[in-house]
């Protein structure tokens, strides 16, 4: 069965460092893509960074590096030059399948915390 | 300019009540869902709707009915509330690529759900 798994419930980082939040899936399907969702105290779910099963490279966007280990079944979010503004939750999740039907299946979170 | 509304953004009501949540969106996407985060923040799918038929619908009490009048639009709503319907409700919508994997989600703000 597909799961996903986020073992950091908390994690402190200090701003300007980097700090790596980790994820772990697992799937038998050979097409997936994996996610990083982050949701502030304010509550709205914002999209981050997007990796896809197939692709070659690790994903980045701006601060945001996906660091994916295909072999390993991992996808570890990196955050560079942390900010204040980057605490909140944040949610790794996983849709499989190489149709067009298939929903997002979420980790339990990671609360990241950015000390000044 | 919204890209995913949902309205109310807080809904207080007692056991027992009907209400309904509204949700539309303006990204041109033909796929919208609804998502349940319970109170440890725990993301689940609850309906997915593609082109307004349903394509999706979870192990859901039929309490909850989903309507889909066009594409742009997703609405829940819910019947006879009980205490554990309790919950933030989030609805999200994408435009499906026959084959891909990244179908890429965005979410609106959440409505809060409190039932007396």
């Amino acid at each position: 069965a597909q799961k996903i798994t986020q073992t950091q419930p908390g994690m402190f980082v200090q701003e300007k460092e980097a700090v790596t939040l980790d994820c772990t899936y697992d799937t038998s399907d050979p097409s997936y893509g994996l996610f990083w969702y982050k949701q502030p105290s304010s509550g709205e779910m914002i999209f981050l960074i997007y990796q896809g099963s197939y692709d070659q490279q690790n994903a980045t966007e701006g601060r945001y590096s996906l660091n994916f280990q295909k072999a390993r079944k991992s996808a570890n979010l990196v955050i560079s030059a942390s900010q204040l503004g980057d605490s909140a939750m944040y949610f790794c999740a996983m849709r499989f399948g190489g149709g067009s039907q298939g929903n997002l299946i979420f980790g339990k979170g990671t609360k990241l915390s950015v000390k000044p | 300019d919204t890209a995913v509304s949902q309205t109310p953004k807080y809904l207080v009501t007692q056991m027992g009540n009907d209400k309904s949540i509204k949700c539309e969106q303006n990204l041109g996407h033909d796929t919208m869902y609804w998502y349940k985060q319970d109170s440890k923040k725990f993301l689940k799918i609850m309906f997915s709707y593609n082109n307004k038929e349903l394509i999706i619908n979870e192990t859901v009490p039929n309490r909850f009915s989903p309507k889909s009048p066009d594409k742009a639009h997703l609405n829940l709503h819910i019947n006879s509330l009980e205490l554990g319907d309790s919950a933030v409700y989030f609805c999200a919508s994408s435009l499906l690529t026959e084959g891909a994997a990244k179908n890429i989600q965005y979410f609106g703000a959440g409505t809060r759900l409190s039932v007396l």
